[in-house]
């Protein structure tokens, strides 16, 4: 399968603990993006890279989250100290920029579910 | 702000009937639209994007920017077609941009 993969599919954590998530963009996308959804809502946008350049953070995206792509491939989401408002699911995706502008297609990953009792 | 609004949650349609599935958005500039889709175990995907102007699986998407519209429509639905349904926008020219989804919809369609 070469899509967009990510690892865990599903984790369960204490509050307080620290989470780390995998992404793994198809191969030769230079553009990353997390967004996390919770229950009944659509997808909500949280940081994106081109190559290992984080170029936009959200506002959701709490002190206690940090986000890396040191290689500029794949890309790992940590989660400092996790409250059960964290609970949800994280998307990864990915898109081949162009450099005409427009937006290209986001590819996306099964997602990795949290659940923070 | 920045919002796609998708009217109903849920939407149940009869097979061989028409589907309309709903959706506005709420942005000043010239938007990209799209609609995304996730079958029952699958994963988050891409049905077709207003600037295309693509017929994917029967269904078709029309931009009216005075209404500020992008509603989904099929004329005879499928049971194949039960599933997910979330609008979604970029900013456009911009270039890759993150996307704004709407809540979603999820369509039954009753055999």
């Amino acid at each position: 399968d070469t899509g967009v993969s990510q690892d865990p599919r599903h984790k369960i954590t204490k509050r307080g603990q620290n989470v780390t998530f995998r992404c793994d963009p198809i191969s030769e996308h230079n553009r990353l993006y997390w967004y996390r959804q919770t229950l009944g809502q659509g997808p909500e946008f949280l940081t994106y890279f081109q190559n290992e350049a984080q170029l936009e953070k959200s506002r959701l995206l709490s002190d206690r989250f940090s986000a890396e792509r040191p290689k500029g491939s794949f890309s790992t989401l940590e989660i400092q100290r996790t409250e059960q408002g964290d609970s949800a699911m994280y998307l990864c995706a990915s898109s081949l920029s162009r450099s005409m502008g427009g937006t290209d297609t986001q590819y996306f990953g099964p997602g990795t579910r949290l659940t923070v009792l | 702000a920045q919002r796609v609004t998708q009217p109903e949650k849920l939407l149940s349609v009869f097979k061989g009937a028409p589907v309309e599935l709903k959706c506005n958005y709420s942005y000043s500039g010239s938007p990209e639209l799209f609609w995304y889709v996730q079958y029952s175990r699958q994963r988050l995907q891409l049905l077709l994007r207003h600037i295309s102007r693509e017929s994917i699986k029967g269904f078709t998407a029309d931009l009216n920017k005075g209404e500020t519209s992008f509603h989904l429509k099929k004329p005879f639905a499928q049971e194949e077609d039960s599933a997910m349904y979330y609008c979604a926008f970029t900013r456009g020219w911009f270039g890759n941009e993150k996307l704004t989804f709407g809540t979603g919809t999820r369509l039954t369609i009753i055999p």
